[in-house]
């Protein structure tokens, strides 16, 4: 069964610091990741998406990795902002018609 | 470029009425895709179409769902008979390619249906 977890389920951090998020899946037959940005209310934005041959992906202060071996990937945020606050949606693509989706982590990043 | 479009916003709907979801997609986008969030939980796949045509409807619950895409208009999910369980936001996505091993889904911003 393949299945998509994150943690933490939330986290809090203090503006300017650097933080990592982590996602991992059960399956390592992957096509690709993405990692997306969900306001509250909102739909979701896509940040980064890193193919199964890549290693990382850059985008601004964005850094998201890729480990397929161990079903791992996380998502570095350096010097956070207030306008990070959000949920970070991490989700994986096996090729076929539907992505499957951790159930995120909702951050804080306190002025 | 407008983005995936999706109404009603907010939708509140009795017991036993029936809800309908509307979504365009991207321009030149022919591949949607309907999800699910529950409180609390993950995105959830229901079903993926492309125009005229259901290509996998695998996560799409046996009973009272419904949906489609017409050559022209929108793609529209129909719910008969909602239930509370009902009660969720329903996202829409669209691509513009076949299979999503090399291509982004790109999403609207959600249709919340709260069942009385």
């Amino acid at each position: 069964k393949q299945e998509v977890t994150q943690i933490p389920a939330a986290l809090s951090v203090p503006e300017g610091e650097n933080l990592v998020l982590n996602c991992s899946f059960t399956d390592s037959a992957i096509y690709n990741l993405q990692w997306f940005r969900q306001d509250p209310g909102k739909g979701l934005t896509s940040l980064l998406l890193i193919q199964s041959s890549q290693r990382e992906q850059t985008s601004g202060r964005l850094n998201a990795s890729l480990d397929k071996s161990s079903g791992r990937s996380t998502l570095y945020i350096a010097a956070s902002q207030p306008g990070d606050s959000a949920t970070y949606l991490c989700a994986v693509s096996y090729g076929a018609n539907n992505l499957f989706f951790g159930t995120g982590t909702r951050l804080t990043v306190i002025p | 470029n407008a983005g995936v479009m999706q109404n009603p916003r907010h939708l509140v709907r009795r017991r036993g009425q029936e809800a309908r979801l509307r979504c365009s997609p991207m321009k030149g986008h022919s591949h949607v895709y309907w999800y699910r969030q529950l409180p609390e939980e993950g995105l959830k796949f229901m079903v993926y179409l492309q125009k005229e045509n259901i290509i996998d409807e695998s996560g799409m619950p046996k009973e009272r769902f419904s949906a489609e895409f017409p050559k022209e208009g929108p793609s529209i999910l129909r719910i008969q008979q909602v239930v509370r369980g009902d009660s969720a936001a329903y996202f829409c996505a669209s691509s513009p390619r076949v299979s999503l091993g090399t291509g982004e889904l790109f999403f609207g911003e959600g249709s919340r249906l709260t069942v009385l």
